[in-house]
């Protein structure tokens, strides 16, 4: 079947550095997406990778290595507004988006 | 960016009545549109793929005839709540995707909250 694995929750400091993993094993892929939710509200558009490697983006970047069926959301200079749900999501072989159950992140002062 | 908007972003309703979700692409066309449901503190569910000019195509386990969805132009898809029940309060939200963009970026609406009383 397919499936993609985040962490539930993580915890981290206003300021700091946070990585968020995802795994995946899907039939195909055709990209990566990470997208940011906030309570109540719908996904906002973070990044998108289908070649390896590493994508920056102001204070978040995106990593793919699709040998190993795995990408990280680096997260720096954590502000309070950052607290969200992270989601992972992979584009398989008949372009179906399939989603992870998404990563809280809970920011502190 | 490309915009969708989802109309309504709230919306209560007695039991057994009907509730219709629109989506439009404003800035766009979207020869395909999505569904989904997201209940509370969980990811999002695709419910259906909507292609216009053709029926939709439901995800196992999402009744049809309880989920009607229409897409009528490349601009709008509509879902309809048929003979609402509790059960069906959820966050309904739509996404489209740019067929002239090359990334495949998902742009989403707002979502509707649907309560049932």
């Amino acid at each position: 079947g397919q499936n993609i694995d985040q962490p539930t929750e993580m915890t981290a400091t206003e300021g700091a550095i946070v990585q968020i993993n995802c795994t995946y094993q899907t039939s195909g892929f055709n990209g990566l997406f990470w997208y940011q939710q906030h309570a109540g509200e719908a996904p906002t558009f973070l990044s998108y990778n289908v070649l390896d490697g590493l994508e920056e983006k102001g204070r978040f970047s995106s990593f793919l290595s699709r040998s190993k069926g795995y990408s990280y959301l680096l997260l720096k200079e954590l502000q309070m507004k950052d607290s969200a749900s992270y989601l992972c999501a992979v584009f398989d072989s008949n372009y179906q988006l399939i989603w992870g159950a998404g990563t809280k992140l809970i920011i502190k002062p | 960016g490309a915009v969708v908007s989802q109309h309504p972003s709230r919306v209560i309703c007695k039991s057994g009545t009907s509730v219709k979700i629109e989506c439009r692409s404003l800035d766009f066309q979207a020869t395909t549109m999505f569904w989904y449901r997201q209940f509370p503190k969980q990811s999002l569910m695709l419910m259906a793929t909507s292609n216009e000019g053709s029926k939709a195509t439901y995800e196992q386990g999402v009744e049809k005839d309880k989920f009607l969805i229409n897409h009528a132009s490349l601009t709008l898809s509509t879902l309809t709540v048929t003979s609402a029940h509790p059960e069906d309060s959820s966050f309904y939200i739509c996404s489209a995707r740019d067929g002239g963009l090359d990334t495949g970026e998902l742009f989403f609406g707002e979502g509707s909250r649907l309560t049932v009383l």
